[in-house]
């Protein structure tokens, strides 16, 4: 089955600074790339995601970009605000079905 | 809209009790999934139902865990008898179609067993 593998696991940048998080996935034949926000207490929330024929994508202060060939993805947050404090999890599925998640990056944003 | 509805929010029970909980999904979804998302960790599909037909529950422990969407609508998640390790958020989502976009969580329901 599908194997993500997100990193780092925990992440303190100073509010303004930019956030990276990365993927990398174990079947080249998934398409479909969803990166989840998770408050605290709170259900994850779709922010954002991509499709396999697509390299990048943007949406307002956050980005998202795959690399097939080496088989990772990443997201990108920019001027980063303490509301973006939360967990992210990328995760990878083949056609929409099963998703399968990374293990989680805790960001943390210093005001 | 109204979201996935989950109950109960919280659970406390003692090991090889029994267990169960409760997912609405969003009106005219017709793919219903349930994870497992243990503290620290992803969430982990334990099944899948389209309609009321089960798609995959390849990672569910079918020895103690089960699952039901008799009517294609609401869905119980089982477990008898709960282990230590079954401590967890269980989130249910739902989805239009699987293969459609999104997938919506409810707020999951958080297991301790002690």
């Amino acid at each position: 089955g599908e194997n993500v593998e997100q990193h780092p696991s925990t992440l303190s940048v100073q509010e303004g600074d930019s956030a990276v998080i990365k993927c990398t996935y174990s079947d080249s034949a998934s398409n479909y790339f969803p990166w989840y926000k998770q408050e605290l207490g709170k259900r994850p929330q779709l922010i954002i995601d991509i499709r396999s024929n697509v390299g990048e994508k943007k949406d307002q202060r956050i980005a998202v970009t795959l690399n097939k060939t080496a088989k990772h993805f990443s997201l990108h947050i920019t001027e980063t605000q303490p509301e973006d404090s939360a967990v992210y999890f990328c995760a990878a599925s083949k056609n929409d079905y099963k998703l399968s998640f990374g293990a989680g990056t805790t960001v943390t944003v210093r005001a | 809209e109204a979201g996935v509805a989950q109950s109960p929010r919280y659970k406390i029970i003692e090991k090889r009790q029994s267990v169960a909980f409760w997912c609405n999904p969003i009106s005219g979804h017709a793919t219903l999934y349930w994870y497992q998302q243990i503290l620290g960790q992803g969430p982990k599909l334990l099944i899948q139902f389209q309609n009321n037909g089960v798609v995959d529950d390849s990672q569910l422990p079918k020895d103690r865990f089960s699952a039901e969407r008799l009517k294609g609508v609401d869905s119980t998640l089982k477990i008898q008898p709960a282990k230590l390790e079954d401590s967890a958020v269980y989130l249910c989502a739902s989805t239009v179609l699987a293969g459609v976009n999104e997938q919506f969580f409810g707020p999951g329901t958080r297991l301790t067993v002690l």
